[in-house]
């Protein structure tokens, strides 16, 4: 059963920093593309980045550039999102998601639950 | 950036009827657009990808239709566990973007 795993969200102050990381089981984390796509609350979906399998390949939402890195360790079989310098638009459910392909520009087959953000003073 | 608007925001449905969603993208994103379900306190959960087929698991009752800027999902004759939002998504161009979402609500 394909699995992940979300962790490390929380409350911090605007301008603080908080790293996600995501644990996945059930597949070959390795040979996926994967995502953090994002949902502030009530709000709709919005794509945050995506890694290619290999890592070298990274994208990034204009609003995120320069603040969020977007990480893998195929050895650890996790997805990590570092998120520096948070605004309070930044507060929602991220979730990290798998690309079923080895391209970064595709759909999102499975969904982690999610873990809270909260940027307030 | 590629514009993806669903409509109508909220349907309103009886059980046993065919609901209709739409999704039109500000510029063509050939067939590369998925539906997702989100029910209340839950993950999204990919319906349909390429326009029209279904993921793994997902029943008959959900159909996708369309390329280039105007998609449909129709549900056929909606359960209670159908009840829930919609989003559809393009993946033809950077950024990757989703329509506000389509609320199927009880009637």
């Amino acid at each position: 059963e394909v699995q992940l795993v979300e962790s490390g969200g929380g409350l911090v102050k605007p301008g603080g920093s908080l790293r996600l990381s995501c644990t996945v089981s059930g597949f070959t984390f390795s040979t996926c593309s994967m995502a953090w796509v994002r949902q502030a609350p009530g709000k709709g979906l919005e794509w945050v980045s995506s890694i290619i399998k290999s890592g070298s390949h990274i994208y990034y939402t204009d609003s995120v550039q320069g603040r969020f890195t977007i990480s893998r360790d195929n050895g650890k079989n996790s997805l990590y999102l570092q998120m520096n310098n948070l605004r309070a638009e930044d507060t929602a459910l991220y979730y990290c998601a798998r690309v079923p392909s080895a391209s970064a520009w595709y759909y999102f087959d499975s969904w982690g639950p999610g873990t809270l953000v909260t940027v307030s003073s | 950036e590629i514009v993806m608007t669903q409509s109508p925001a909220t349907l309103s449905v009886s059980l046993g009827e065919r609901a209709t969603l739409s999704c039109r993208a500000s510029h063509s994103v050939s067939s590369n657009l998925g539906w997702y379900q989100q029910k209340s306190g839950q993950a999204p959960r990919l319906l349909i990808y390429g326009a029209s087929t279904r993921a793994t698991g997902v029943p008959a009752k959900f159909s996708g239709s369309g390329s280039g800027t105007e998609f449909t999902l129709t549900i056929s004759s909606l359960q209670s566990e159908d009840f829930a939002v919609y989003y559809c998504q393009q993946y033809d161009n950077w950024p990757l973007t989703f329509g506000g979402g389509t609320k199927v609500e009880f009637k």
